[in-house]
């Protein structure tokens, strides 16, 4: 049971591109969750996810930012119009339940705004 | 808004050496604390806590939960160079949607 997959590992992109991230949960996980990290900060919480519903988006930018989880595929965390701010390191995590009890964390997506 | 510390944000010590990372949270309507090892990548699972006062113990690391207090520790005895990483402690609300995390503690262990 491969564990959480994230792809890109490194994205650069220049602004004013979009940028899509991509987090494959752990098998027959249905709960992702979305956190950025910004250079010397800690994780920060952006959205939380079930198959086809955003449960809590309480964490995303207003403008730019959008998250979706299909029936079928990874989840896409995109960001429309990047600046420079937006470079981070994006991880997701995937849990069984709606919690994290037994939540794994994906290796993350290092974007970096030119 | 929800607030987790930790302390120190950055320790250095000697192979062999005990630690002691400290973590303490506000939080409306607390579930469980985890602590979390980073080195460069994913966020590794240590511990969960929910209840004061029981000891979670792994090997050379241990933790426990005040939540009279407010606050946790995570101890590590006999340190080794590859226990060097961040630890992140995160609050879990009883929503289950988010964790709030500290800025973590930089740990350094040197041969």
């Amino acid at each position: 049971n491969a564990g959480v997959m994230q792809n890109p590992r490194h994205l650069v992109r220049r602004r004013g591109q979009e940028a899509r991230l991509r987090c494959s949960p752990m098998k027959g996980h249905s709960h992702v969750y979305w956190y950025r990290q910004l250079p010397e900060e800690g994780l920060k919480f952006m959205v939380y996810l079930q198959k086809e519903n955003i449960i809590d988006e309480s964490g995303m930018p207003k403008e730019r930012f959008s998250a979706e989880f299909p029936k079928e595929g990874p989840s896409i965390l995109r960001i429309q119009q990047v600046v420079r701010g937006d470079s981070a390191a994006y991880f997701c995590a995937s849990s069984l339940l709606d919690s994290y009890t037994e939540a794994f964390f994906g290796q993350g997506t290092r974007l970096t705004v030119v | 808004e929800d607030k987790v510390v930790q302390s120190p944000l950055s320790l250095v010590v000697h192979e062999g050496d005990t630690v002691t990372l400290n973590c303490s949270y506000e939080v409306t309507n607390f579930r469980s604390l985890l602590w979390y090892k980073q080195e460069k990548k994913a966020p590794t699972f240590l511990f969960m806590l929910t209840s004061s006062g029981i000891e979670k113990k792994s090997g050379r690391l241990s933790s426990i939960l005040d939540k009279k207090e407010l606050f946790s520790i995570l101890n590590i005895t006999a340190t080794q160079t590859g226990d060097s990483a961040v630890y992140l402690c995160a609050v879990e609300e009883t929503s289950g949607s988010r964790l709030t995390f500290g800025e973590g503690t930089q740990l350094t262990v040197n041969p």
